[in-house]
Order: C-alpha cells, then structure tokens, then sequence
C-alpha cells in the first residue's frame, strides 16, 4: 500500500510569506497528525484529527498556523506570515482505527529566510 | 506531564560494535513504548515497539525490553553495521491518549 505522502519536500520562503504543506495519509486511516520537528530535536505533536474533527490542536499556534482535514482525508497545513523561527520540518502522520502505531510521512522542510 | 528523555548524542561507534542507547519515560498511566528511526532525508519508520511490562520488541537486530522498575526502554543492537547510522528515536504512547511522545533523539553514527 501507498504510504503517507507529503508535498512539497522542501520549501524556501522569504519571512512574512505564506505557505501551505499538503499531506495524504494511508487511505482508511481516520486519525491523522501534523508534528512539527525542529533541528536535533524530537517531534512535536501541532494538531491530531479525528476523520474531518481537529480534537487536539492545543499545540498549534492559532495566531499563524491553521490546519484543515476537509472530507476527512487530506489535510493542508498553513503558515500566514511566517517568521525565522519557523523553519523546520514539518511531519504528517496517520493511523488505523484501533491501532496504535503511527505512520509518518517523509515530512516537509521549511527554511524561512 | 508524560515525557521520554534520551541519552545524548552523538554516538560513533566502529562497525560489529555493541550499541546501547538509554532511553527513560514518565508517565501517569501504563505507557506502550517505541523506538523508531530516521535515516537520512527520509521520514520516521517504526523499529520495535512493546506494549506492557518485561514485553521485549525486536526488529533487524535490535532489541528493547519494557522495564516498569526502572520505567526504562534502552535499545540494544549486538553487532551494528554502517547502514544502521540513522537517528534514533524513543517514544511513548498512553491507552486512550492517540498521540506519541518523542525523546529528542540520538545521532548514531557507524565507522567502516
């Protein structure tokens, strides 16, 4: 089967520009997560979707970032403006009803110049 | 709050080496445990994972013990090979929680 797949690779922006990452996660998967993993640092949790719900997004700073998982499959992640802080690879992740291991994708890199 | 920490990195070691890297959990509840890996430029695969106490997890070698007593996960690999440089990572997950914890990750780096 296919597996989690996240677009674009990379991506080179200048500060205070918008971008968006696109992830599609093994079909049948309902829960589907954006992680966000900083330079030598392990991944953390930014929003989890339950089919089309965001039912944890404490972790997402709503003032830049939104997220959006329309008919419960793909997910779009946005950042509008981003800062130098930002750059960053960003991982989407899904997994199966009842399981408890996750699939990450190849993850999305961002530098923010 | 539930949290991994790993030891340090990086770690270079000679190929056919034994490998140990420490991994230690807090958790308020009955965590599973993981370990996945992360070659380079490409996305976090699951290694081996164990779900309740003294569960042992093995893959390619690898192996990881769920030690409750000490709430301890260390990975151990017997003899490593170039090809096992790779980061490292540990992680938790709590019934019901649905989402993975993550250490910071350990550097391991392989010598021919």
């Amino acid at each position: 089967e296919a597996g989690v797949v996240q677009s674009p690779r990379y991506k080179i922006i200048e500060k205070k520009q918008p971008v968006a990452f696109w992830c599609n996660p093994i079909s049948g998967h309902n829960t589907l997560y954006w992680y966000l993993q900083n330079l030598g640092q392990g991944p953390e949790l930014l929003i989890r979707y339950e089919n089309e719900e965001a039912v944890d997004d404490s972790q997402l700073p709503k003032d830049r970032f939104s997220a959006e998982r329309l008919k419960g499959v793909d997910s779009t992640l946005k950042i509008q403006p981003a800062e130098l802080g930002d750059s960053a690879v960003y991982l989407c992740a899904s997994k199966g009803s009842g399981a408890n291991v996750l699939t990450f994708g190849a993850g999305s890199r961002l530098t923010v110049l | 709050g539930d949290s991994v920490t790993q030891m340090e990195g990086p770690v270079t070691l000679s190929e056919e080496a034994f490998l140990t890297i420490n991994c230690t959990y807090t958790a308020t509840g009955y965590p599973s445990l993981f370990w996945y890996v992360q070659y380079p430029g490409e996305g976090l695969q699951l290694l081996l994972k164990a779900t309740k106490a003294d569960d042992k997890g093995s893959n390619k070698g690898f192996e990881a013990t769920y030690r409750k007593e000490t709430t301890s996960f260390h990975l151990e690999k017997g003899s490593v090979q170039v090809s096992d440089s790779a980061v490292y990572f540990c992680a938790l997950t709590l019934q019901g929680a649905q989402k993975l914890v993550f250490g910071q990750g350990t550097r391991l780096t392989i010598n021919p």
